[in-house]
């Protein structure tokens, strides 16, 4: 079947504008994360959402960020007033349930954000 | 939170050698420690992990093995090719988590 799916694959942004990044997890999983990468480093976590609980946010760098997840699928990771800080590529991932311990995280392919 | 910290950086080895990465991580309750690989321009992909109740674990050409005294584990890969180059990351986590803690990842480079 389809996997994680992502868009835009490339997004170039002037600093101080708005972005929204879009993740199709797999049709039924349960569990969406938002990971950052940036050149050289690891995956840093940004927010993990779990069915109808609420999201755990604290990766979150700045009240800058935000995410939603609609209907338990389909996300949207929002940059307010982006800075150069911003660029990276931003990886989103789904498993079949949560916790994070038994279930392998099926990563998508990542949105490049570039922040002019 | 939890932490773990991952070494070499990068390593280089000829094809046909051993590579050996390691990770040690903070939290004791830790339970779950995969590795994921990363080619370049690629998404992540599992391709071993292992739980607390075991001390190793193998798959072909790579293993994992896990110290938990000691609070570390690494990945072995035997008989290395040059389509084993990539940035392995290790992480950790335990059930009570929200995800996974990444290393910050080791660039393998497998000359022929």
């Amino acid at each position: 079947g389809a996997g994680v799916s992502q868009s835009p694959s490339n997004k170039v942004t002037e600093k101080g504008k708005d972005v929204e990044l879009r993740c199709d997890p797999i049709s039924g999983h349960t569990a969406l994360y938002w990971y950052r990468q940036s050149l050289g480093q690891g995956l840093e976590f940004l927010i993990y959402f779990q069915g109808n609980s609420a999201p755990d946010k604290s990766g979150l760098p700045s009240d800058r960020f935000s995410a939603e997840r609609t209907g338990g699928s389909v996300s949207t990771l929002t940059i307010q007033r982006t800075q150069q800080e911003d660029s990276a590529v931003y990886l989103c991932a789904s498993s079949l349930a949560g916790g994070g311990s038994n279930y392998e995280q099926y990563f998508g392919p990542g949105t490049r954000l570039t922040v002019t | 939170g939890e932490n773990v910290e991952q070494h070499p950086s990068t390593l280089s080895v000829q094809e046909g050698d051993s590579a050996v990465i390691k990770c040690t991580y903070s939290d004791s309750a830790s339970n779950y420690f995969p590795w994921y690989k990363q080619e370049l321009g690629k998404r992540p992909q599992l391709i071993i992990d292992i739980r607390s109740n075991v001390g190793e674990k193998k798959d072909q050409r790579i293993a994992v093995t896990l110290n938990k005294t000691a609070k570390h584990f690494s990945l072995h890969i035997t008989e290395t090719q040059p389509e084993d180059s990539a940035v392995y990351f290790c992480a950790a986590s335990y059930s009570g988590y929200s995800t996974l803690t990444f290393g910050k990842g080791t660039m393998l480079l497998v000359s022929p």
